[in-house]
């Protein structure tokens, strides 16, 4: 089980907004960064939103990264086939002795 | 621009023992934290090891402590993963990432090699 709670699944047509929670508690999202990660087949994870909204270089601004409270968002705009991919959230956890924790992942399927 | 390339991965029985090797570059190395991170297949992100750019400060997951060793050589520009006792949960691909840090907590990790799949197996 993941410290970071995220659906398995999210759907949306092209164009549309969708929104990708990662819910957490006081010990983790409440008092640390968020970060989100996407991850196509086959291929590595990239960065994508540190210190909660900020974008990592060259991630267009239709991606946009919110924390409120124990929970963050990750929201795409203008979804695009090419955006169909895994979405991780990570943060640290400060109850635990080793504190980086990940969400369990979210599919994007854009219909 | 940024690279990490893995290599060493492979086909190992339980038991056995791999040493997995990340070459860097594009970046000061010897400035930066390094850690392990990998995934089952099917399944999600599992943070394993982290080390700190002069090697003083060194931390494991519990899932791997006591058989998995980190290390590197800044003269190398490499970042290296010695995997002893290997067990079939240990089936995965394994990536080098670039950790960035502030005040003792890893914020995010920005840079990620392409993975290097090591699977444990008889």
């Amino acid at each position: 089980q993941s410290v970071l709670t995220q659906p398995p699944s999210v759907s949306a047509a092209p164009g549309q907004t969708v929104t990708i929670s990662c819910s957490g508690s006081s010990s983790n999202i409440g008092k640390n960064f968020v970060s989100w990660y996407q991850q196509f087949p086959g291929t590595a994870p990239k960065l994508l939103i540190y210190d909660n909204f900020k974008r990592h270089s060259g991630i267009p601004d239709r991606f946009f990264g919110s924390k409120s409270g124990v929970e963050a968002t990750l929201t795409i705009t203008g979804l695009q086939t090419g955006d169909e991919a895994h979405y991780y959230c990570g943060t640290w956890d400060t109850s635990l002795g080793e504190g980086r924790v990940f969400g369990g992942g979210t599919k994007l399927s854009v219909l | 621009q940024v690279q990490l390339v893995e290599s060493g991965g492979g086909l190992v029985k339980p038991g056995g023992s791999l040493r997995l090797s990340c070459a860097v570059s594009g970046f000061t190395f010897h400035n930066y934290y390094m850690s392990w991170i990998r995934q089952a297949p099917g399944k999600g992100l599992e943070w394993l090891s982290f080390i700190s750019p002069g090697s003083s400060d060194i931390h494991y997951a519990d899932s791997v402590k006591g058989r998995f060793t980190v290390s590197r050589d800044n003269n190398r520009n490499s970042l290296y993963l010695e995997m002893d006792s290997l067990r079939a949960e240990d089936t995965a691909v394994y990536y080098c990432v670039r950790d960035i840090e502030r005040v003792g907590v890893t914020l995010y990790f920005d840079f990620w090699g392409q993975g290097i799949l090591v699977t444990v197996s008889s």
